[in-house]
């Protein structure tokens, strides 16, 4: 089945860029997110990639995709200490109503 | 709009009792999905509706938990009778289904339940 998996803990210092990767296993999904969670509150959309683009910008967030090695990657440039938060990939297929979820990776940031 | 409204936020109850959680969906979107979250076992689809109508409950624990949707704006996930291991944030998000970026999921802020 569909599955999404992504490394559970990132730490970097302030300043520093952060680089979060995910792999999916769903060659058909069409749109991959990635949610931000802040401690007590629920997931937001930091930003999504449509699957026939290789990478969008967005301020200082950068989306790499590799549709070839089903492999999504966010980079936060100039990571801030308001950063630290936990960070869900997230695929969604063809014609479906559901979302797959990885377990989500949890970034520390160090002043 | 306000978001997802979910209510309550927080709820303590003992063992054994009901526990029912509500959530509001976004105006106007018509999925939604029942999330619990948990450290051990991240953040797991219960259910979800389209149109309100249950499309999938796979991802139901077992028969203790329940979901209803008797409208475009208002669902509740029950839990009867709760045990210690449901504790957990149960969040509610809903989508505007077939849109391209419009599919993008609004959670709500989650209800933390605290069984005893």
């Amino acid at each position: 089945g569909e599955d999404v998996e992504q490394s559970l803990f990132l730490s970097v210092r302030e300043g520093d860029s952060s680089v979060i990767n995910c792999t999916y296993t769903d060659s058909s999904s069409t749109y991959l997110y990635w949610y931000k969670q802040e401690p007590g509150a629920g997931l937001q959309l930091l930003t999504y990639i449509f699957s026939n683009m290789d990478m969008k910008q967005d301020q200082r967030l950068t989306v790499l995709l590799n549709k070839k090695d089903k492999h999504l990657s966010l980079r936060i440039a100039d990571t801030q200490t308001g950063d630290s938060a936990i960070y869900f990939c997230a695929e969604k297929g063809t014609g479906g109503f559901k979302t797959i979820f990885g377990a989500g990776t949890r970034l520390f940031v160090k002043a | 709009d306000a978001g997802v409204i979910q209510s309550p936020r927080h709820e303590v109850t003992e063992m054994g009792q009901e526990v029912t959680l509500r959530c509001k969906p976004i105006s106007g979107h018509n999925s939604l999905f029942w999330y619990r979250q948990t450290m051990m076992r991240g953040l797991e689809l219960l259910i979800y509706f389209n149109n309100n109508v249950p499309i999938d409950d796979s991802g139901m624990p077992e028969d203790r938990f329940s979901a209803k949707m008797p409208n475009a704006s208002f669902s509740t996930l029950k839990i009867q009778p709760s045990e210690p291991r449901d504790s957990a944030v149960y969040f509610c998000a809903s989508s505007l289904s077939w849109g391209g970026p419009g599919e993008t999921q609004y959670f709500g802020p989650g209800t933390r339940l605290l069984v005893l």
